[in-house]
């Protein structure tokens, strides 16, 4: 099947510093998403990506749909407390109708 | 609207035991899913629908089953639960399969096999 290679695994980081987390896949998604788990709760949608190349942000969030369909990355600037949580990659391939995960960044910002 | 709702919470059983993790969603989504989460690891798919009465396998179906009678509730059995069945389990749902990126996921149930 798929698999979904998401790095770093974890990040400490100190507020106020940019944070950069990445995707790469062995197959082509035609859809990357990026989601947020904070403890006890559902992954939340940040950012959905649609087409190769594509360059969408949120507030702070910024993610990139790699032009080879095969990567994704997610920058958050200027890092802040409740940023802390799981981060996780999804991507979605156009025959498929499942979704496939990446493993999750845990990330903690030390006031 | 509640949104995405799952029952229980957290459910503790005995290996062999069987039991049926609720899932419902009040916002008339066609498509509803079932994942499983376990330490270290992404969420991975067990079963989905894509409408009332339609039902299909994702990554890791075995040892579950899935029925889906009304367009509101697709609750998740396991039949014989075995300890490699303790997971966090979320419930998630969309308007229609293409729709991704309005996918809703529940809280989840935390779920120990002894």
């Amino acid at each position: 099947g798929q698999q979904l290679n998401q790095s770093p695994q974890s990040m400490f980081i100190q507020e106020g510093e940019d944070v950069s987390m990445n995707c790469t896949s062995s197959s082509i998604f035609n859809t990357w998403l990026w989601y947020k788990q904070d403890p006890g709760e559902g992954p939340v949608l940040l950012i959905a990506l649609y087409k190769a190349g594509e360059l969408t942000s949120n507030g702070r969030l910024t993610a990139q749909f790699g032009i080879t369909r095969k990567d994704s990355f997610l920058n958050i600037s200027a890092s802040i407390p409740s940023d802390v949580g799981i981060y996780f990659c999804a991507g979605r391939s156009y025959n498929n109708n499942d979704m496939r995960f990446g493993a999750g960044t845990r990330l903690t910002v030390k006031p | 609207n509640a949104g995405v709702t799952q029952t229980p919470k957290f459910q503790v059983l005995k290996t062999g035991q069987s039991m049926t993790l609720q899932c419902a969603q009040d916002m008339n989504h066609e498509y509803m899913s079932w994942y499983r989460q376990d330490p270290g690891m992404g969420l991975r798919l067990i079963h989905y629908s894509v409408g009332a009465g339609i039902t299909d396998q994702g990554e890791v179906p075995n040892g579950y089953n899935v029925s889906r009678s009304t367009t509101e509730d697709f609750p998740l059995r396991l039949l014989s639960a075995a300890p490699s069945q303790t997971s966090v389990y979320f419930c998630a749902s969309t308007p229609h399969r293409d729709r991704v990126d309005e996918q809703y996921f529940g809280p989840g149930t935390r779920l120990t096999v002894t």
